[in-house]
């Protein structure tokens, strides 16, 4: 079984560029979280669907952020524009259906740098 | 809200046991997790307490006590591999991670 699949495992950008992170969740789960991890602030949870539906987007710092999940089996994050201090590690989870997240599956992360 | 507080660096020797304590403030809460992640590499599960009791998993063993809003992680038999560090999760309708502890496990 594929895990959870995150591109690019590395993005090195300037400034006021725009930013996709994609995620691929496992097949037949059906809630998914987007992370982010900072030695600062530890990972922080930005926003999570269920069924493709966002259910909470208050850990998302500010407008430059969005996120969508289009289908069952993909999602983004985009940062546009992109600022030095996004630069961190974000993480993409999921969950089956009948959990209550006590277990879940991350990628492998994007590794962001924003000069 | 949630905050989950634990200690930020603990050290042991091989073959050692050691525990790392989490201690949570948190509504609507289900139970505890607690990840293990190595440098560069992504969190990865290792136990659920929804119960107050232990649970254990090989050479590793979790506790949670709801009355007194605390929980453990226990390695047992620690190994080199075991240098990583550990985050109690609290699960209430969404996971909010603790700070992570540092675990440095010296031959």
């Amino acid at each position: 079984d594929a895990g959870v699949i995150q591109s690019p495992r590395h993005e090195v950008t300037e400034m006021g560029q725009e930013v996709t992170l994609r995620c691929k969740p496992i097949s037949g789960h059906n809630s998914l979280f987007w992370y982010r991890q900072t030695m600062m602030r530890g990972l922080e949870l930005l926003i999570y669907f269920n069924n493709n539906v966002p259910i909470d987007d208050s850990g998302m710092p500010e407008d430059r952020f969005s996120a969508k999940m289009p289908n069952a089996s993909f999602s983004t994050l985009k940062i546009q524009p992109s600022e030095p201090r996004d630069s961190a590690v974000y993480f993409c989870a999921s969950i089956p259906l009948g959990t209550v997240n006590e277990k879940l599956f991350f990628g492998s992360g994007t590794q962001l740098s924003v000069l | 809200g949630q905050s989950l507080e634990q200690p930020s660096e603990v050290t042991a020797v091989e073959g050692a046991i050691v525990q790392i304590n989490c201690t949570y403030q948190t509504s609507g809460f289900y139970g505890l997790s607690w990840y293990q992640q190595h440098d560069g590499g992504a969190p990865t599960f290792l136990s659920y307490n929804a119960l107050d009791g232990l649970e254990e998993t090989g050479r590793f063993s979790s506790f949670l006590s709801r009355s007194d809003s605390y929980g453990y992680l226990l390695l047992q038999e620690l190994q080199m591999k075991d240098s990583a560090s550990y985050f109690c999760a609290g699960n209430a309708g969404k996971s909010t991670f603790g700070d992570g502890t540092t675990l440095t496990v010296k031959p």
